[in-house]
C-alpha cells in the first residue's frame, strides 16, 4: 500500500524557519512528482510546490516563490519543504501527495500543522 | 479568492442525485482534460475520486461521475449516502501558472 507520512510542523514564530519531511513507502518517489499543498484553518487547499519526479524542476505558487524550498532524498524516499521567513498567513495543515495521471494527487499523506504566531 | 469557483455547499436526501459545478477560464478548465475532483471528510486528508475529466479510481464507486462543458467541470453523485456528506474541491491545470489550481471547495450536506 502507498502510504506518505508529513512531520516536522509546529509552533514557529514569525520569520523563524520550519522544515517539513514526508516520508514515503510503498513506492520510489524518483518515478513521481510529488506536490505539497497546505489548508489554512477552515480554508480550502492550496498548491504550494512541487518536485518533478526523474529529476525534472520544482515550480512554485506565488506565496511561496522565494521563501520555501522543496527538495527530496531519493535515497531516503522522503520529500522535505525548507520553510523560511514564515509570516501568520502560512499556517495551515501542510499535506504532501504523491502525482498521479497529468497533475492528479492521488496518495496524500494525513498532514502536519504549522502554527506561525508569536 | 480561488481561481475556480465553486458553489458554497449542495444537499440531498439519501438516494438522492446532486451535481457540483466548478467554473473555470479558458487557461485552465476550458483549455484541458486535467480535471480532478478531491472528497475530504473534516479532519481528513483530501481523497481523488475523480481524474482526467471522468475518471474514477480503481475500485472508486461508480455513484461518482464527472463531466465538462467548455469552462465549467461537474460531480455528479448519485445515489446519495450519508457517508458521501464531506467537503468537495476541484483542479485543474492552468496554462497561467503552469500548476495546479484548486476551487474553494463545497460542503456537501445529507439531509
Amino acid at each position: 500500500e502507498m502510504q506518505l507520512l508529513e512531520s516536522g510542523g509546529g509552533l514557529v514564530q514569525p520569520g523563524g524557519s520550519l522544515r517539513l519531511s514526508c516520508a514515503a513507502s510503498g513506492f520510489t518517489i524518483r518515478n513521481y512528482a510529488m506536490s505539497w499543498v497546505r489548508q489554512a484553518p477552515g480554508k480550502g487547499l492550496e498548491w504550494v510546490a512541487v518536485s518533478g519526479g526523474s529529476g525534472g524542476n520544482t515550480f512554485y505558487a506565488s506565496p511561496a516563490k522565494g521563501r520555501f524550498t522543496v527538495s527530496r532524498d531519493n535515497s531516503k524516499n522522503t520529500l522535505y519543504l525548507q520553510m523560511n521567513g514564515l509570516r501568520a498567513e502560512d499556517t495551515a495543515v501542510y499535506y504532501c501527495a504523491k502525482e498521479g495521471n497529468y497533475y492528479s494527487m492521488d496518495v496524500w499523506g494525513k498532514g502536519t500543522t504549522v502554527t506561525v504566531s508569536s | 479568492q480561488s481561481a475556480l469557483t465553486q458553489p458554497a455547499s449542495v444537499s440531498g436526501s439519501p438516494g438522492q442525485s446532486i451535481t457540483i459545478s466548478c467554473t473555470g477560464s479558458s487557461s485552465d478548465i476550458g483549455a484541458f482534460n486535467y480535471v480532478c475532483w478531491y472528497q475530504q471528510h473534516p479532519g481528513k486528508a483530501p481523497r481523488l475520486v475523480i481524474y482526467d475529466v471522468k475518471n474514477r479510481p480503481s475500485g472508486f464507486s461508480d455513484r461518482f461521475s464527472g463531466s465538462k462543458s467548455g469552462n465549467t467541470a461537474s460531480l455528479t453523485i448519485s445515489g446519495l449516502q450519508a457517508e458521501d456528506e464531506a467537503d468537495y474541491y476541484c483542479s485543474s491545470y492552468s496554462r497561467i501558472t503552469t500548476r495546479v489550481v484548486f476551487g474553494g471547495g463545497t460542503k456537501l450536506t445529507v439531509l
